[in-house]
């Protein structure tokens, strides 16, 4: 099975910065990458599919970039809503695999 | 309004059985492969299943295969999932997801609130 590696799996920072959080592939998953955010109790909710396209009604301040192996998300300036666990999911192939999730907190 | 509601979750002891169900609204539902993934507590995110648009083709992760069963009733508009054996570690909030299609790209766009499971003595 495709092991997805998440960096870092916490994260402290402040509204208005720009951050970014890393995915790992353990074998190249050309760009069948998605980003889901989950806030506590709720479900999670697409951000970016395919990489790098923005799921519609998602703010243009988050943005997905990569191939292969190494993939990207960006929250170019954080709003107080942004706080949530980030969760990268390969589409490549079956078992569908998650990261392990990278939770975004207020600092 | 597009939408996915999951019921059927409780406690359950070790060894029972539930089955899961996720009722499913706004949408053309024949038209979609369906995933069940869980979330044990404090833990991520595990695909556990998907089954296509007639039922016909259904895949599981290792660790449930030959305990779950999955299945659809398009005419009803509703997904399920019948959970036997049930292990401590099925522990677990379940959540329902619609995947959508962008020619190869498949992606959860939609999801239900998810239905709690725990297995307890």
């Amino acid at each position: 099975d495709i092991q997805m590696t998440q960096s870092p799996s916490s994260l402290s920072a402040s509204v208005g910065d720009r951050v970014t959080i890393t995915c790992r592939a353990s074998q190249t998953i050309s760009n069948f990458l998605n980003w889901y955010q989950q806030k506590p109790g709720k479900a999670p909710k697409l951000l970016i599919f395919a990489a790098s396209s923005l799921q519609s009604g998602v703010p243009s301040r988050f943005s997905g970039s990569g191939s292969g192996t190494e993939f990207t998300l960006t929250i170019s300036s954080l709003q107080p809503e942004d706080f949530a666990t980030y969760y990268c999911q390969e589409s490549f192939t079956t078992p569908i695999i998650f990261g392990q999730g990278t939770k975004l907190e207020i600092k | 309004e597009v939408q996915l509601v999951e019921s059927g979750g409780g406690l359950v002891q070790p060894g029972g059985s539930l089955r899961l169900s996720c009722a499913a609204s706004g949408f053309t539902f024949s038209r979609y492969w369906m995933y069940w993934v869980r979330q044990a507590p404090g833990k991520g995110l595990e695909w556990v299943a998907n089954i296509n648009q007639d039922g016909s083709e259904q895949r599981y992760v290792g660790s449930v295969r030959g305990r779950f069963t999955a299945s659809r009733d398009n005419a009803k508009n509703s997904l399920y999932l019948q959970m036997n054996s049930l292990r401590a570690e099925d522990t677990a909030a379940y959540y329902c997801a619609r995947v959508a299609a962008d020619g190869n790209f498949y992606y959860m766009d939609v999801w239900g609130k998810g239905t709690t499971v725990t297995v307890s003595s």
